[in-house]
C-alpha cells in the first residue's frame, strides 16, 4: 500500500511566527490534499495540491495564510503563516490511491501543532 | 442540518459485544460512502467502503439507507483493538469529489 510521510510530526510555536510542514508520497499523485482536524472537530479540507498549478483551496482558507507549493508529482509543502493560538490543530497530508480497484484515500500521520 | 452527523459517544461497550453506530448526511445526492477508523494521535485509515446493497468484511458489517439518509456499521464480538473513533465519510461529486467527514463516534471496548 502507499506510503505517506509527513515532517514534521509535532511543533511547538511562537506565535507570529510560520512553520512549514512537507510531505512526501512513495509514488506519483496527480492530486494532494492538506487537512486540518481541530481538537474535537472533524477533518477540514484546506485545499487541493496540483502539480503544475496553484493549489485549490476551500472556503474559509486563503493562499497567504496557507500558501502550498506542490513542485513535482511526489511532494507538497502547506505553511502555516504568521500563527496564532487559534491554528493549532493536527495538519494531515493526503492522497487518493487505488486499492483493490477502489479509489482510497490515505492520509499521512499528521503533523501536530501547538501555538503559544 | 449538518452535512454529516455522528453520535459523538463515547460507546462503552464489554468485549464480545456488538454494537452500532449510525451516520447521517444531508445531501441526497451524495454517491459513495466510508467508514473510517482513527486511533487515538493517529491518522484516519479506511475501514470500509459501504455499498447500496451493504457489505460484510469479518465483524464488520456496513448498510446503507438512501431513503432515510443514513449508514451504519455493526461490530460484531468486539475487541479490545476495537477502541478508536470512528469517521463517517461522505462522498459529493459535482465536476469533482468532495469529501466531507463527521466528527466521528469514539468506542470503548473495556475487558
Amino acid at each position: 500500500s502507499a506510503v505517506i510521510s509527513q515532517k514534521p510530526s509535532r511543533d511547538i510555536c511562537q506565535r507570529g511566527t510560520s512553520l512549514t510542514i512537507q510531505c512526501q508520497v512513495d509514488s506519483q499523485v496527480t492530486m494532494m490534499f492538506w487537512y486540518r482536524q481541530q481538537p474535537g472537530q472533524s477533518l477540514t479540507l484546506i485545499a487541493t495540491a496540483n502539480q503544475g498549478s496553484e493549489a485549490t483551496y476551500e472556503s474559509g482558507f486563503v493562499i497567504d495564510k496557507f500558501p502550498i507549493s506542490r513542485p513535482n508529482l511526489t511532494f507538497s509543502t502547506l505553511t502555516v503563516s504568521n500563527m496564532s493560538p487559534e491554528d493549532s490543530s493536527i495538519y494531515l497530508c493526503s492522497a487518493r490511491f487505488t486499492s483493490s480497484g477502489a479509489n482510497v484515500l490515505t492520509f499521512g500521520a499528521g503533523s501536530r501543532l501547538t501555538v503559544l | 442540518r449538518k452535512e454529516v452527523e455522528q453520535d459523538p459517544g463515547p460507546f462503552n461497550v464489554p468485549e464480545g459485544a456488538t454494537v452500532a453506530f449510525n451516520c447521517t448526511y444531508s445531501n441526497s445526492a451524495s454517491q459513495s460512502f466510508f467508514w473510517y477508523r482513527q486511533d487515538c494521535r493517529k491518522e484516519p485509515k479506511l475501514l470500509m467502503s459501504v455499498y447500496s446493497s451493504g457489505n460484510e468484511d469479518g465483524r464488520f458489517t456496513a448498510q446503507l439507507n438512501r431513503a432515510s439518509q443514513y449508514i451504519s456499521l455493526l461490530i460484531r464480538d468486539s475487541k479490545l483493538s476495537d477502541s478508536a473513533t470512528y469517521l463517517c465519510v461522505v462522498n459529493n461529486y459535482s465536476g469533482y469529489s468532495t469529501l466531507t467527514f463527521g466528527k466521528g463516534t469514539m468506542l470503548l471496548v473495556s475487558p
